[in-house]
């Protein structure tokens, strides 16, 4: 299973909107509605952010929303704060395992 | 509340053994799967395998079969990652994540097992 592909790098300013793509394929992202998006500060564990493609755990903040349309599951970071910027990856089922993205760095300009 | 705590950091030489551990309390995780996770320094993360206690089922990443062993004592609610020969290139912070069987995220993350392997 390879990685999920994601852009290494977003970047936006304060108050600004951001999205993140993730593309896999018709085994994983495509064919299963369990892509989650988890959010990692440095030295710190990953925290789920949003799962089942669009939800948000209680306690995560409204500003991150997620979507899918075939191959490719993206996370929306809207009104983007300084404590937004992290590392970014998503996760999807692939039927008996999980596979992550790449990663993205989101950097608060 | 759910929580789960791993072993310490481990400094070894290569060729030498190692076990490191994952326990979860708060909950009965005869219901739950365990995942581990791989984090080079400076790189993304990579599962590993799964561990399910309920009947210790362990699927592992293709990219992990036969690297490592993972596995389990459902009475003390305790999942395993093991080396039997550790290389310099297993240096990394290896992550245990925890979820109820039925839900398809992991919410509940361990510390992370730091691992340093040089001569």
């Amino acid at each position: 299973q390879s990685a999920l592909t994601q852009p290494a790098s977003v970047s936006g300013s304060p108050g600004q909107s951001i999205t993140i793509s993730c593309t896999g394929t018709s085994s994983d992202v495509g064919r299963y509605n369990y892509v989650s998006w988890y959010q990692q500060h440095p030295g710190k564990a990953p925290k789920v952010i949003i799962y089942d493609v669009n939800i948000r755990p209680s306690g995560v903040s409204d500003r991150f929303s997620g979507s899918k349309s075939g191959n490719t599951a993206s996370l929306t970071i809207s009104g983007l704060l300084p404590e937004d910027e992290a590392d970014y990856y998503c996760d999807s089922f692939t039927g008996s395992m999980y596979v992550f993205g790449t990663g993205t760095k989101v950097t608060v300009l | 509340e759910v929580q789960v705590v791993q072993s310490g950091a481990e400094v070894k030489n290569p060729g030498e053994s190692l076990k490191i551990s994952c326990q979860g309390s708060g909950d009965t995780f005869s219901n739950y799967w365990i995942g581990w996770v791989r984090q080079m320094p400076g790189k993304g993360l990579e599962w590993m395998g799964l561990f399910y206690f309920s009947n210790s089922a362990t699927p592992y990443s293709p990219s992990f079969q036969g690297q490592v062993s993972i596995s389990g004592d459902k009475s003390i609610s305790t999942a395993y990652l093991q080396w039997s020969s550790l290389k310099a290139s297993d240096s990394a912070m290896y992550y245990c994540a925890a979820t109820r069987d039925g839900n398809f995220r992991w919410d509940y993350w361990g510390q992370g097992t730091l691992v340093s392997v040089s001569s």
